[in-house]
């Protein structure tokens, strides 16, 4: 199977909360990523957290990590039209595995 | 911060030519960096590992002789690609392991290959 798993579509309403979720294989990952990418551009690092950690929060962006599951998820809160776009999780040890992608739609 | 510069951002080539896509790390040194390639509504697929100084690694299915790869200093690593065909047409994104910052990779900002 892949080795990064993330359900391929979210539909949330604008200033609901989203959560994407995500399951990696790799347990000697070291960080953890995600990742958004806007139509036609590159990837742009939204926050990332190191493998020792459960929880990072960063503004809007909070990030939970259960290693024992292998399970991360990505909570954006009051998610806004500019929000819509695809948001890659991906996992690191010796090089970078990414999962397939999950585009979030942003309803107004 | 780290930062990955990637050129050119888009190309448009003949069936035939080949094209090559340069990947520098401005503030760091990288002895490692990775190319990518992803297809339409599909993720990043790694296509080959660039060492510094020595072979690329390529992951199964990437042909060596079509996608060369050359890293011949630590902060530049190229990308040509050989005789390019239409199905070659996708988008090539380039990351750099950067060991002595909070976190290992960092992107260049990708490469839109067309070709016609």
């Amino acid at each position: 199977g892949e080795d990064v798993e993330q359900s391929l579509f979210l539909s949330v309403r604008e200033g609901d909360s989203s959560v994407i979720n995500c399951t990696y294989t790799d347990s000697s990952s070291t960080y953890l990523y995600w990742y958004k990418q806007e139509p036609g551009a590159g990837l742009q690092l939204l926050t990332y957290i190191f493998s020792n950690m459960d929880m990072k929060q960063d503004q809007r962006l909070t990030v939970l990590l259960n290693k024992k599951d292998k399970h991360l998820s990505l909570r954006i809160a009051d998610t806004q039209t500019g929000d819509s776009a695809i948001y890659f999780c991906a996992e690191s040890g010796n090089d970078m595995r990414f999962g397939a992608g999950t585009r979030l739609t942003v309803k107004p | 911060g780290a930062v990955v510069s990637q050129h050119p951002s888009r190309v448009i080539c003949k069936s035939g030519t080949s094209v090559k896509i340069e990947c520098r790390s401005l503030d760091f040194q990288a002895t490692t960096m990775f190319w990518y390639r992803q297809f339409p509504k599909q993720s990043l697929m790694l296509m080959a590992t660039s060492n510094e100084g020595s072979k690329a690694t390529y992951e199964q299915g990437v042909e060596k002789d079509k996608f060369l790869i050359n890293h011949a200093s630590l902060t530049l690593s190229t990308l040509t690609v050989t005789s390019a065909h239409p199905e070659d047409s996708s988008f090539y994104i380039c990351s750099a392991r950067n060991t002595g910052g909070t976190y290992g990779y960092t992107f260049g900002s990708g490469t839109r290959l067309t070709v016609v």
